[in-house]
């Protein structure tokens, strides 16, 4: 399977706590994604972190891409209830305009 | 800007019928995806289109599965007959295929319609 895998599969925190989970992958990639889906909702981008790249940082999002482990995080900073969501991330082939998904990880932030 | 729709929202059939799912994207988007989630597990991609033509449909369960789209606007997915384990939540997404419609990175992203939940009986 080419698609990413996050983990944990949930995550429960209080209000104001860090929040971070984890994606890992089997195939090279172009670029990797990360996508929030609110209860009821489509999945929302958040941020991109490309091939090259190690860390990018987004407002309260901070990125990290290990392509020697094939591994990715996210970290999202003094949570939110808002924040309670699920999370999933995307990996994307070159060229294919191919994105696989994982299972997500399910994050309950309590207020 | 009007979104990704999909119609119906929520679809309750009983097992052998048809249904079929419409998903209207971005004006403009010529890629277009169909995904499905089932029971929490993964977003498991089913096909992607390039304009009217279909770039790869090898997630396709079987061919009880038709996915169309004339004239490369909406598309459609039609079940036919369904069966208990086509039961989940089907997502369509679409982006642009232009370098120039992308992000700043030149990366595509994708933009998702809130999905249609199939339930089978």
């Amino acid at each position: 399977s080419q698609q990413g895998e996050e983990d944990p599969q949930a995550l429960s925190i209080q209000e104001g706590e860090n929040a971070t989970m984890n994606c890992s992958y089997k195939t090279s990639i172009n670029n990797l994604q990360w996508y929030r889906q609110n209860s009821g909702r489509g999945l929302v981008h958040l941020i991109l972190i490309r091939s090259n790249e190690r860390e990018k940082h987004s407002g309260r999002l901070r990125v990290t891409l290990d392509t020697s482990k094939k591994s990715s995080s996210l970290l999202i900073t003094a949570s939110r209830a808002a924040d309670t969501a699920s999370y999933f991330c995307a990996t994307v082939k070159y060229n294919f305009n191919k994105f696989y998904f994982g299972s997500g990880t399910k994050l309950n932030v309590k207020p | 800007e009007a979104g990704v729709t999909q119609f119906p929202s929520h679809s309750v059939i009983e097992k052998g019928q048809t249904v079929t799912l419409r998903c209207d994207p971005i004006s403009g988007h010529d890629n277009l995806y169909w995904y499905r989630r089932v029971m929490g597990k993964e977003i498991k991609f089913l096909l992607h289109f390039v304009k009217e033509s279909k770039q790869d449909e090898s997630g396709m369960p079987n061919n009880r599965f038709l996915a169309e789209r004339t004239g490369g606007t909406y598309s459609t997915l039609k079940v036919q007959p369904a069966e208990l384990e086509d039961s989940g939540v089907y997502f369509c997404a679409s982006s642009p295929l232009s370098l120039r419609d992308r992000d700043t990175s030149g990366a595509n992203v994708l933009t998702f319609g809130a999905g249609s939940r199939l339930t089978v009986l």
